[in-house]
């Protein structure tokens, strides 16, 4: 079956370190995102790639970083720098051609929690 | 001001109740995308449906029905004869182009969790 997976589920780390949460997805999907959730608040864009080898910025960028060296993968590290990192990160695709205009695919999240 | 106001929080009904989901949204952009998503318990969020500007047409899916109104900018959502398996969050989204150039942005609201009681 395709579709996005995310790993691990629940993630737990020291402030201070670094984490990288993982996102594949085997749909052949142009277009990748990551999308941060915070209790009763909607999804805030974190980056997007359109396309292999490139991604911009989204709202709240500042803390985070991420690659895109294949077409499906796009692991999102979330570095020291991030002040309140403890969240749900949900990952999503897209078939691109318009991006943020299509349908997202979404991966069941990662519960990441820093002490 | 928020993109996307979704003002009930949360909502509880009892099992075969129908029940209205409102979603208010805010844009000056003449070509935008609306859609609706479900996050159930297990995290995933759902594609439910897209309606882009120019479509007005109500559109009904099963029990599911979504009324888009231009004149008051709203899109909600109504689960007719609602079920236990209807418990989850419901996101509205909009998607706009960004006011510093061409590219779109797509802007969550904050969501309704409903709660389906047996």
């Amino acid at each position: 079956d395709g579709g996005i997976t995310q790993s691990p589920k629940y993630l737990f780390r020291k402030e201070g370190q670094n984490v990288t949460l993982s996102c594949e997805q085997n749909l052949n999907h142009d277009a990748m995102y990551w999308y941060r959730q915070d209790p009763g608040q909607g999804l805030r864009l974190i980056y997007y790639s359109q396309i292999v080898n490139d991604f911009q910025k989204g709202d709240i960028a500042e803390g985070y970083s991420v690659s895109r060296e294949k077409k499906e993968s796009f692991p999102l590290t979330v570095t020291s720098a991030q002040k309140n990192p403890t969240a749900f990160y949900l990952c999503a695709s897209s078939p691109g051609g318009g991006i943020q205009s299509s349908p997202l695919h979404f991966g069941n999240g990662t519960r990441l929690t820093v002490t | 001001a928020q993109k996307v106001t979704q003002a009930q929080t949360e909502i509880s009904v009892v099992e075969k109740e129908d029940v209205t989901l409102d979603c208010v949204y805010e844009t000056r952009d003449t070509t935008y995308y609306l859609f609706w998503y479900k996050q159930p318990p297990s995290g995933e969020l759902v594609f439910l449906i897209r309606r882009n500007s120019f479509d007005e047409q109500n559109e009904i899916s099963g029990r599911y029905s979504w009324n888009f109104q231009k004149s008051t900018s709203s899109f909600n959502f109504t689960i007719t004869a609602s079920q236990v398996v209807d418990s989850a969050v419901y996101f509205c989204a909009l998607s706009e182009r960004a006011s510093s150039g061409s590219a779109r942005q797509l802007t969550f609201g904050s969501g309704t969790q409903l709660t389906v009681l047996p």
